[in-house]
């Protein structure tokens, strides 16, 4: 069955300290691995999207990475306004392993 | 370009009623999903559809949820009858292929009493 693990579960930083956030995966033939933000009363917005181990994708302060089991999400001197849940997903290639999103990191930027 | 349109954004009901939440997707995506979240659950698939044919309603709770798909353009989801554990943001979400981001709707946010 695929799983997808995400930490830390929430997350603190300063304006301007650089952390990185987890996404761990099983899945039987990755077709793809996305991460999205979501601002509270609001849907889920799409970051990037990641095919194969070794690709990185970048926006803003923002730096995607994958490898063959997890991702991480790089946040590079953070500002309040980067505050959100960053959710990430996996689509498996066989028939049926649908979108399957992990549970969240809640990151908080103090000013 | 308009994203997925959902509606209505907040519904308050009362227990036993029935709840349609609708859909409209963006132009031109085949695949159209619709999700569940709750603070315990996270983001939960509930059904797929691919060209207006439901493909996996495996995440569909139990027989008071239903989905239809008419056309390529409207989609919506029935509770009936509406539970309060039913309360939670149901999202809408669309895609134009399989491995393709999805983009989704602002949710429908629905209490049951």
């Amino acid at each position: 069955e695929d799983q997808v693990t995400q930490s830390p579960e929430a997350l603190r930083l300063q304006e301007g300290e650089s952390s990185s956030l987890n996404c761990s995966y099983t899945v039987s033939g990755l077709r793809g691995l996305f991460w999205y933000r979501q601002d509270p009363g609001k849907g889920p917005e799409f970051l990037f999207t990641l095919y194969s181990a070794g690709e990185e994708k970048e926006k803003e302060r923002l730096k995607a990475t994958l490898t063959k089991k997890e991702s991480f999400l790089h946040i590079t001197a953070p500002k309040p306004e980067d505050s959100a849940t960053y959710l990430c997903a996996v689509e498996g290639n066989n028939y049926g392993q649908n979108f399957v999103f992990g549970p969240g990191t809640r990151l908080s930027v103090l000013p | 370009d308009a994203g997925v349109i959902q509606s209505p954004r907040h519904e308050v009901t009362e227990m036993g009623q029935e709840v349609t939440l609708r859909c409209k997707p963006i132009s031109g995506h085949d695949y159209l999903f619709w999700y569940r979240q709750t603070m315990m659950r996270g983001l939960e698939l509930l059904i797929y559809f691919n060209n207006n044919v439901p493909i996996d309603d495996s995440g569909m709770p139990e027989d008071r949820f239903s989905a239809k798909m008419p056309n390529a353009s409207f989609s919506t989801l029935k509770i009936q009858p509406s539970e309060p554990r039913d309360s939670a943001v149901y999202f809408c979400a669309s895609s134009f292929k399989r491995g393709a981001s999805i983009y989704f709707g602002e949710g429908s946010w629905l209490t049951v009493v």
